[in-house]
């Protein structure tokens, strides 16, 4: 049974600030990550999907990297604005199997 | 380019009843996937489809079916319904699968009294 974890499970940043949060993974047969905001009363939307290992990806203030051999993304929100309040979600796939979600970080910013 | 639309939006059933949800993906994209989202347990896949073929399953009991018809269009039943399957059914799709990201519908809220 694959586990991803997600820590911290939720977090409060003054609006401003910049912060990250983690992902973990199995580092065994990876295949690929994704990345996914998941605001209130919204469907999931994606952010990033990284297959290599040492990916770095970047969408306007938010980034990601990826690190295969040790399972784990890390994914940057610099200075942080009231609508990146949201959960945030990593799924990871194994081989050929399917997309597994973490429980996601719930991040609030405070105006 | 009109994203996925998921149907009925909310639905109420009564225990042992079934349900049939619906799922329009976006033009072209040929995989679409099932995911069931409750309280404390976070988005578990249920089934994904790829040109009507099923081509992957998650760890849930048979009474949850699904198919994908040649346009696409996909829809999950849940037979013999139970109180532990009330959620959100979200449903994605993407042109091939699981290295691309995936465009999320809004799901339809299941309650099951």
């Amino acid at each position: 049974i694959l586990n991803v974890e997600q820590s911290p499970q939720s977090l409060h940043v003054q609006e401003g600030d910049s912060t990250n949060f983690t992902c973990s993974f199995p580092s065994s047969n990876f295949y690929a990550l994704h990345w996914y905001r998941w605001e209130t009363a919204k469907s999931p939307e994606a952010l990033f999907v990284m297959t290599l290992n040492g990916d770095e990806k970047k969408k306007g203030r938010i980034s990601a990297t990826l690190n295969t051999k040790e399972g784990y993304s890390y994914l940057y929100i610099k200075g942080s604005q009231p609508e990146d309040s949201a959960t945030y979600l990593c799924a990871f796939i194994q081989g050929a199997q399917k997309l597994v979600f973490g429980q996601g970080t719930r991040l609030t910013i405070n105006p | 380019k009109a994203g996925v639309t998921q149907t009925p939006r909310y639905l109420i059933k009564t225990r042992g009843q079934q349900v049939t949800l619906s799922c329009s993906p976006i033009s072209g994209h040929r995989s679409v996937s099932w995911y069931q989202q409750t309280p404390g347990q976070g988005l578990q896949f249920l089934f994904e489809y790829f040109s009507e073929t099923q081509r992957n399953k998650g760890n849930f009991p048979g009474r949850f079916s699904g198919r994908q018809f040649s346009n696409s269009r996909s829809e999950m039943n849940v037979s013999t319904l139970e109180l532990g399957d009330s959620a959100l059914y979200l449903c994605a799709s993407s042109l091939r699968g699981d290295d691309e990201k995936l465009f999320f519908g809004s799901g339809t809220q299941l309650s099951v009294l």
